[in-house]
């Protein structure tokens, strides 16, 4: 069946110091979405992309859909403090119904 | 924006107890809802999809029979924890959706039930 891999599981950076993940799906997916989880918190929605090759910024967040649709970066510039936390990535596979989360990255940042 | 209410958000009980989760969307018609467990510092483990008024679908090695699913209305489904074991013992996390399984809405999570059986 479909797999969502995610990595690096997890990250430790300095503030200042820039943050990717990687997200690669199996199958070629009709889109992909993030959520960010805050500790002690519950995912929130982040963003979504449709497009083969689409780019979004939001502030210092950059996401990325690859060509194929079956790869997916978010990438953080500049992080800071308030960035701490787990980022998932949750894919669809094209045609089906069944939206598969990755295992997450989480995220420290040291002040 | 899009408000998941979910309650209780923490529950101890005795084992042999049944516990009931309820997860509201507030604001919003969830046609579909999907509830989770979470173990410490790991992803979210998806348990189970339900569609209003229909049957919930069940992910491969979740007991229907003890984990009960309603989903009776477009605001409201409940997670029922039959004869809880301390191996229950976990964070289950509810998201709702607007539209349906090809739906590209995004999902809001609710906050989330820590459950904790002695």
């Amino acid at each position: 069946g479909q797999q969502v891999m995610q990595i690096p599981q997890y990250q430790h950076v300095q503030e200042g110091e820039d943050f990717t993940t990687y997200c690669n799906s199996s199958t070629t997916l009709s889109n992909i979405q993030w959520y960010k989880q805050r500790p002690g918190g519950h995912p929130v929605f982040l963003i979504q992309l449709v497009k083969s090759g689409e780019v979004k910024k939001q502030k210092r967040l950059t996401f990325q859909f690859g060509e194929a649709k079956k790869n997916s970066s978010l990438h953080i510039t500049a992080t800071q403090t308030t960035d701490v936390g787990t980022y998932f990535c949750a894919g669809k596979e094209a045609g089906g119904f069944k939206t598969i989360f990755g295992a997450g990255t989480r995220l420290f940042v040291k002040a | 924006g899009a408000v998941v209410s979910q309650h209780p958000s923490w529950v101890i009980c005795k084992s042999g107890t049944s516990v009931k989760i309820e997860c509201r969307s507030l604001d919003f018609q969830a046609t579909t809802m999907f509830w989770y467990r979470q173990f410490p510092k790991q992803s979210l483990m998806l348990m189970a999809t339900s569609n209003e008024g229909s049957k919930a679908t069940y992910e491969q090695g979740v007991e229907k029979d003890k984990f009960l699913i309603n989903h009776a209305s477009l605001t409201l489904s409940t997670l029922t924890v039959t004869s809880a074991h301390p191996e229950d013992s976990s964070f289950y996390i509810c998201s709702a959706r607007e539209g349906g399984d090809y739906s590209n809405q995004p999902q809001h999570f609710g906050d989330g039930t820590r459950l904790s059986i002695l």
